[in-house]
């Protein structure tokens, strides 16, 4: 398996310009979680899904990010508009069913936004 | 207080030291993740346990659910070691999100 694709691996934007980050689970997890990582405040949730349903969202900073799962195969995560703060790491894993299953990461996305 | 805290924040060791990092919670937890993060940025998990003892390679991972502690061992270890090590609490309940401790920067020195 090729394990958990992200894209892009690199995003450079301006302020107030929109954002999508992408991401594919490992086929057959039916968990999907979204995570950011700063120098100030380390690895944070910010929203995961459970059969492409948004189960916690409450880690999302405010209206400006929205994620969606349109298919098992496939999850976004959008911020527009876009400022400098936003700038970070964001993860995406995916893990399978089973109450401890472990999660497997994508490499990330390195958002800068000036 | 945070739920999770992990110690040492920083560790540099030389090559071949035994090396221990630890990681105490206060809540309720159904299993813990110890993660690896390497300079380049990527994550790996390396264990997760909800008791007991686990050991692959030259890691050993260990839990105590009642003392609410853990702690991650390297054996011999090597330069390659040097990376970002994280403990991650999954809730207990249904709940599937992960907590994440602040990481302990491991350096190993040749």
């Amino acid at each position: 398996d090729a394990g958990v694709i992200q894209s892009p691996r690199h995003e450079v934007t301006e302020m107030g310009q929109e954002v999508t980050l992408r991401c594919k689970p490992i086929s057959g997890h039916d968990y999907l979680f979204w995570y950011r990582q700063t120098m100030m405040r380390g690895l944070e949730l910010l929203i995961y899904f459970n059969n492409n349903v948004p189960i916690d969202d409450s880690g999302m900073p405010e209206d400006r990010f929205s994620a969606k799962m349109p298919n098992a195969s496939f999850s976004t995560l959008k911020i527009q508009p876009s400022e400098p703060r936003d700038s970070a790491v964001y993860f995406c894993a995916s893990s399978a069913s089973g109450s401890l299953s472990e999660q497997y990461f994508g490499p990330g996305t390195r958002l800068t936004v000036t | 207080k945070n739920e999770v805290e992990q110690s040492p924040q920083n560790l540099t060791a030389q090559e071949g030291e035994f090396i221990t990092i630890n990681c105490s919670y206060s809540v309720g937890i159904s299993a813990l993740h110890w993660l690896q993060q390497h300079p380049g940025g990527g994550i790996v998990s390396l264990f997760m346990l909800s008791s007991g003892k686990k050991k692959h390679g030259r890691l050993i991972a260990t839990i105590n659910i009642q003392e609410k502690h853990s702690s991650l061992h390297i054996t011999a270890s090597h330069p390659r070691d040097s990376a970002v090590y994280i403990c991650a609490l999954l809730s207990s309940g249904s709940a599937r999100q992960l907590t994440f401790g602040s990481g302990t920067q491991l350096t190993v020195l040749p």
